[in-house]
Protein backbone atom coordinates (compact mmCIF):
# COMPACT_ATOMS: atom_id res chain seq x y z
CA UNK A 1 0.00 0.00 0.00
CA UNK A 2 1.52 3.03 -1.19
CA UNK A 3 1.99 5.63 1.73
CA UNK A 4 2.74 9.14 2.20
CA UNK A 5 3.87 10.10 5.67
CA UNK A 6 3.23 13.43 7.64
CA UNK A 7 5.69 13.81 11.08
CA UNK A 8 2.69 15.34 13.03
CA UNK A 9 -1.04 15.21 12.80
CA UNK A 10 -1.30 18.73 15.12
CA UNK A 11 1.20 20.85 16.10
CA UNK A 12 1.07 24.16 18.25
CA UNK A 13 4.26 27.03 17.84
CA UNK A 14 4.86 30.16 19.29
CA UNK A 15 5.03 33.10 17.22
CA UNK A 16 9.21 33.30 15.86
CA UNK A 17 9.95 29.94 16.34
CA UNK A 18 11.70 28.01 13.70
CA UNK A 19 9.54 24.81 12.31
CA UNK A 20 10.15 21.86 10.60
CA UNK A 21 7.32 19.67 8.89
CA UNK A 22 8.53 16.53 7.49
CA UNK A 23 7.21 14.17 5.05
CA UNK A 24 8.12 10.72 3.82
CA UNK A 25 7.10 8.73 0.83
CA UNK A 26 7.74 5.15 -0.04
CA UNK A 27 6.58 4.94 -3.74
CA UNK A 28 10.10 5.95 -4.88
CA UNK A 29 8.42 8.85 -6.30
CA UNK A 30 10.59 12.08 -8.12
CA UNK A 31 8.33 14.75 -7.13
CA UNK A 32 7.37 16.84 -3.98
CA UNK A 33 4.66 18.89 -3.14
CA UNK A 34 3.89 20.99 0.14
CA UNK A 35 0.67 23.01 -0.18
CA UNK A 36 -1.41 24.80 2.67
CA UNK A 37 -5.19 24.92 2.94
CA UNK A 38 -7.09 27.47 4.16
CA UNK A 39 -11.23 27.81 3.84
CA UNK A 40 -12.68 28.97 0.84
CA UNK A 41 -9.15 28.97 -0.61
CA UNK A 42 -8.25 25.32 -1.77
CA UNK A 43 -5.05 24.14 -2.03
CA UNK A 44 -1.99 26.62 -2.80
CA UNK A 45 1.01 25.29 -3.68
CA UNK A 46 4.00 26.36 -1.60
CA UNK A 47 7.14 24.63 -2.88
CA UNK A 48 7.74 21.57 -4.90
CA UNK A 49 10.93 19.52 -5.51
CA UNK A 50 11.63 17.61 -8.57
CA UNK A 51 14.79 15.57 -7.67
CA UNK A 52 17.12 15.49 -4.86
CA UNK A 53 18.40 18.97 -3.85
CA UNK A 54 16.16 20.35 -6.45
CA UNK A 55 13.37 23.10 -5.46
CA UNK A 56 10.65 25.23 -6.92
CA UNK A 57 8.74 27.95 -5.76
CA UNK A 58 4.85 27.83 -5.62
CA UNK A 59 2.61 30.50 -5.56
CA UNK A 60 2.97 31.39 -1.95
CA UNK A 61 6.48 30.53 -1.16
CA UNK A 62 7.15 33.73 0.93
CA UNK A 63 8.41 32.75 4.80
CA UNK A 64 8.70 29.33 3.85
CA UNK A 65 11.77 27.29 3.18
CA UNK A 66 12.41 24.05 2.11
CA UNK A 67 14.47 20.99 2.00
CA UNK A 68 15.34 17.75 0.28
CA UNK A 69 18.13 15.55 0.86
CA UNK A 70 17.02 12.39 0.65
CA UNK A 71 14.53 11.45 -2.90
CA UNK A 72 11.88 9.59 -0.18
CA UNK A 73 11.92 12.60 2.55
CA UNK A 74 10.87 16.92 1.71
CA UNK A 75 10.72 18.86 4.87
CA UNK A 76 8.85 22.59 5.03
CA UNK A 77 10.57 25.18 6.75
CA UNK A 78 8.44 27.63 8.45
CA UNK A 79 12.04 30.33 9.37
CA UNK A 80 9.83 32.47 11.55
CA UNK A 81 6.25 31.34 12.55
CA UNK A 82 3.66 33.80 12.28
CA UNK A 83 -0.01 33.95 12.69
CA UNK A 84 -0.90 34.14 9.38
CA UNK A 85 0.82 30.89 8.92
CA UNK A 86 -2.25 28.84 10.86
CA UNK A 87 -3.16 26.70 8.42
CA UNK A 88 -3.55 22.99 7.59
CA UNK A 89 -0.47 21.77 5.55
CA UNK A 90 -0.51 19.02 2.79
CA UNK A 91 2.48 17.06 1.22
CA UNK A 92 2.30 15.18 -1.46
CA UNK A 93 4.15 13.25 -3.70
CA UNK A 94 3.51 12.13 -8.06
CA UNK A 95 5.89 9.94 -9.75
CA UNK A 96 5.59 9.34 -13.75
CA UNK A 97 1.85 10.30 -13.89
CA UNK A 98 -0.06 13.75 -12.50
CA UNK A 99 -1.69 11.30 -9.78
CA UNK A 100 -1.14 12.88 -6.52
CA UNK A 101 -1.01 11.07 -3.37
CA UNK A 102 -0.95 13.26 0.02
CA UNK A 103 -0.24 12.81 3.76
CA UNK A 104 -2.73 12.89 6.27
CA UNK A 105 -1.84 16.67 6.89
CA UNK A 106 -0.45 18.50 10.05
CA UNK A 107 -3.17 21.26 10.95
CA UNK A 108 -0.53 24.21 12.58
CA UNK A 109 -1.81 26.46 14.48
CA UNK A 110 0.86 29.55 15.62
CA UNK A 111 0.24 31.63 18.73
CA UNK B 1 -9.21 34.31 -14.10
CA UNK B 2 -8.48 31.72 -11.65
CA UNK B 3 -6.34 28.87 -12.60
CA UNK B 4 -8.95 26.62 -11.75
CA UNK B 5 -12.81 27.25 -10.92
CA UNK B 6 -15.07 25.90 -9.05
CA UNK B 7 -18.65 26.82 -7.19
CA UNK B 8 -17.54 26.75 -3.92
CA UNK B 9 -21.61 25.42 -2.72
CA UNK B 10 -22.73 24.25 -0.51
CA UNK B 11 -24.44 21.68 -3.32
CA UNK B 12 -27.23 19.97 -1.36
CA UNK B 13 -29.18 16.82 -3.17
CA UNK B 14 -31.41 14.66 -1.78
CA UNK B 15 -30.96 10.74 -1.53
CA UNK B 16 -30.72 8.84 -4.54
CA UNK B 17 -30.15 12.01 -6.53
CA UNK B 18 -27.72 12.84 -9.63
CA UNK B 19 -25.32 15.05 -8.06
CA UNK B 20 -23.34 17.62 -10.52
CA UNK B 21 -19.95 18.98 -9.63
CA UNK B 22 -18.53 21.56 -12.19
CA UNK B 23 -15.08 23.08 -12.80
CA UNK B 24 -13.64 25.56 -15.16
CA UNK B 25 -10.12 26.08 -16.12
CA UNK B 26 -7.37 28.99 -17.69
CA UNK B 27 -4.87 28.48 -20.43
CA UNK B 28 -2.24 27.94 -17.84
CA UNK B 29 -3.66 24.37 -17.18
CA UNK B 30 -3.14 21.55 -19.82
CA UNK B 31 -4.51 18.17 -20.34
CA UNK B 32 -4.85 16.05 -16.98
CA UNK B 33 -7.66 16.79 -14.79
CA UNK B 34 -8.66 15.03 -11.60
CA UNK B 35 -11.45 14.93 -9.06
CA UNK B 36 -10.64 14.51 -5.27
CA UNK B 37 -12.37 14.02 -2.51
CA UNK B 38 -11.40 15.38 0.70
CA UNK B 39 -13.89 14.48 3.98
CA UNK B 40 -13.91 16.91 7.07
CA UNK B 41 -10.27 16.46 8.73
CA UNK B 42 -8.85 14.24 6.28
CA UNK B 43 -6.62 14.74 2.96
CA UNK B 44 -7.74 14.58 -0.18
CA UNK B 45 -8.06 11.13 -2.11
CA UNK B 46 -8.54 10.66 -5.64
CA UNK B 47 -11.85 9.72 -7.19
CA UNK B 48 -11.18 10.36 -11.22
CA UNK B 49 -8.77 11.00 -13.82
CA UNK B 50 -9.46 12.03 -17.14
CA UNK B 51 -7.39 12.71 -19.80
CA UNK B 52 -9.47 13.21 -22.93
CA UNK B 53 -12.36 15.04 -24.06
CA UNK B 54 -15.87 13.10 -23.58
CA UNK B 55 -17.37 11.06 -20.67
CA UNK B 56 -15.14 8.27 -18.35
CA UNK B 57 -17.02 6.48 -16.06
CA UNK B 58 -16.55 4.13 -12.99
CA UNK B 59 -19.26 2.93 -11.12
CA UNK B 60 -21.42 5.73 -9.52
CA UNK B 61 -19.03 8.44 -10.90
CA UNK B 62 -18.69 9.90 -14.27
CA UNK B 63 -15.83 12.72 -14.92
CA UNK B 64 -16.74 15.09 -18.20
CA UNK B 65 -14.12 16.82 -20.03
CA UNK B 66 -14.85 19.53 -22.56
CA UNK B 67 -11.22 20.95 -24.17
CA UNK B 68 -13.05 23.68 -26.50
CA UNK B 69 -15.18 24.67 -23.32
CA UNK B 70 -12.33 24.27 -20.77
CA UNK B 71 -15.10 22.31 -18.28
CA UNK B 72 -14.73 19.56 -16.45
CA UNK B 73 -17.46 18.12 -14.33
CA UNK B 74 -18.30 15.36 -12.04
CA UNK B 75 -21.50 13.14 -12.02
CA UNK B 76 -22.64 10.91 -9.27
CA UNK B 77 -25.20 9.01 -9.46
CA UNK B 78 -27.68 7.19 -6.77
CA UNK B 79 -26.18 10.14 -4.27
CA UNK B 80 -25.44 8.48 -0.72
CA UNK B 81 -25.00 10.47 2.27
CA UNK B 82 -21.28 9.44 2.77
CA UNK B 83 -20.84 11.08 -0.50
CA UNK B 84 -21.00 14.49 1.72
CA UNK B 85 -17.65 15.78 1.50
CA UNK B 86 -15.71 18.45 -0.14
CA UNK B 87 -14.78 17.39 -4.02
CA UNK B 88 -12.09 19.21 -5.46
CA UNK B 89 -11.02 19.85 -9.00
CA UNK B 90 -7.42 19.80 -10.15
CA UNK B 91 -5.85 20.21 -13.31
CA UNK B 92 -2.08 19.77 -14.45
CA UNK B 93 -0.03 22.90 -14.91
CA UNK B 94 4.20 22.66 -16.40
CA UNK B 95 6.55 20.36 -15.98
CA UNK B 96 7.12 17.93 -12.74
CA UNK B 97 3.61 16.38 -12.65
CA UNK B 98 2.40 19.64 -10.48
CA UNK B 99 -0.98 19.74 -9.97
CA UNK B 100 -3.20 23.50 -9.66
CA UNK B 101 -6.48 22.81 -7.82
CA UNK B 102 -9.52 24.94 -7.28
CA UNK B 103 -10.93 25.54 -4.41
CA UNK B 104 -13.38 22.68 -3.45
CA UNK B 105 -17.05 22.50 -3.61
CA UNK B 106 -18.88 21.08 -0.47
CA UNK B 107 -21.30 18.57 -1.19
CA UNK B 108 -24.09 17.63 0.81
CA UNK B 109 -26.11 14.74 0.22
CA UNK B 110 -29.38 14.42 2.65
CA UNK B 111 -31.81 11.50 3.49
Amino acid sequence: DVKVTQSSRYLVKRTGEKVFLECVQDMDHENMFWYRQDPGLGLRLIYFSYDVKMKEKGDIPEGYSVSREKKERFSLILESASTNQTSMYLCASTGDSTEAFFGQGTRLTVV
Amino acid sequence: QKEVEQNSGPLSVPEGAIASLNCTYSDRVSQSFFWYRQYSGKSPELIMSIYSNGDKEDGRFTAQLNKASQYVSLLIRDSQPSDSATYLCAGGSGGYNKLIFGAGTRLAVHP
